[in-house]
């Protein structure tokens, strides 16, 4: 039983393309997260949500837009792909207890997205 | 603004030696966790050992131990009785008491270990 499960794993598509990549949870984890590892393999948060809601919005693009219909599932919809989009994206989860304490993140095993 | 510095881009270890990673970082806060991660070339980032910043003692997991200095914001991992299967990019990360959780990751450190 994956605990954290992102799909797909492997994205090749065109410059200007619309791509969406899916995460779920079964961790029943409250906080989900979206972290941008680039080719130089340094990770950097993009979004985060809990219970719903967007608690994180780094410096990111408008073409990239996260929706989570529930706390067990937050997806990743980019628009109008650019070749610097290239990298992986992995998704996290993890438990809030007593306020912020820090709950380790749980990843999933990242998407590869290739943009030509 | 938090960072994290991981200042060596590789590392090498024989076979059942011990290595230390180096990490420091640079924060105003006095309630934080400290994080080392591990990335084989599965790509899965397993974590490796987590403490807090309140507890002195450092924390352990098996092999692995970490050399905590709050005051000189160093939190260094000492992997001993190195295995293959340790071979891996380390990442050291921070994670604040505010911030919704953020995780500030270092850049990394390739770990190679050689027979």
């Amino acid at each position: 039983d994956t605990a954290v499960s992102q799909t797909p794993k492997y994205l090749v598509t065109q410059m200007g393309n619309d791509k969406s990549i899916k995460c779920e949870q079964n961790l029943g984890h409250d906080t989900m997260y979206w972290y941008k590892q680039d080719s130089k393999k340094f990770l950097k948060i993009m979004f985060s949500y809990n219970n719903k809601e967007l608690i994180i919005n780094e410096t990111v693009p408008n073409r990239f837009s996260p929706k989570s219909p529930d706390k067990a599932h937050l997806n990743l919809h980019i628009n109008s792909l650019e070749l610097g989009d290239s990298a992986v994206y992995f998704c996290a989860s993890s438990r809030r207890q007593g306020g912020e304490r820090r709950e380790k993140l749980f990843f999933g095993s990242g998407t590869q997205l290739s943009v030509l | 603004a938090q960072t994290v510095t991981q200042s060596q881009p590789e590392m090498s270890v024989q076979e059942a030696e011990t290595v230390t990673l180096s990490c420091t970082y640079d924060t105003s806060e006095s309630d934080y966790y400290l994080f080392w991660y591990k990335q084989p070339p599965s790509r899965q980032m397993i974590l490796v050992i987590r403490q807090e910043a309140y507890k002195q003692q450092n924390a352990t997991e098996n092999r692995f131990s970490v050399n905590f200095q709050k005051a000189a914001k160093s939190f260094s991992l000492k992997i001993s009785d190195s295995q293959l299967g340790d071979a891996a990019m380390y990442f050291c990360a921070y994670g604040g008491t505010g911030g919704g959780n953020k995780l500030t990751f270092g850049t990394g450190t390739q770990l190679k270990v050689e027979l």
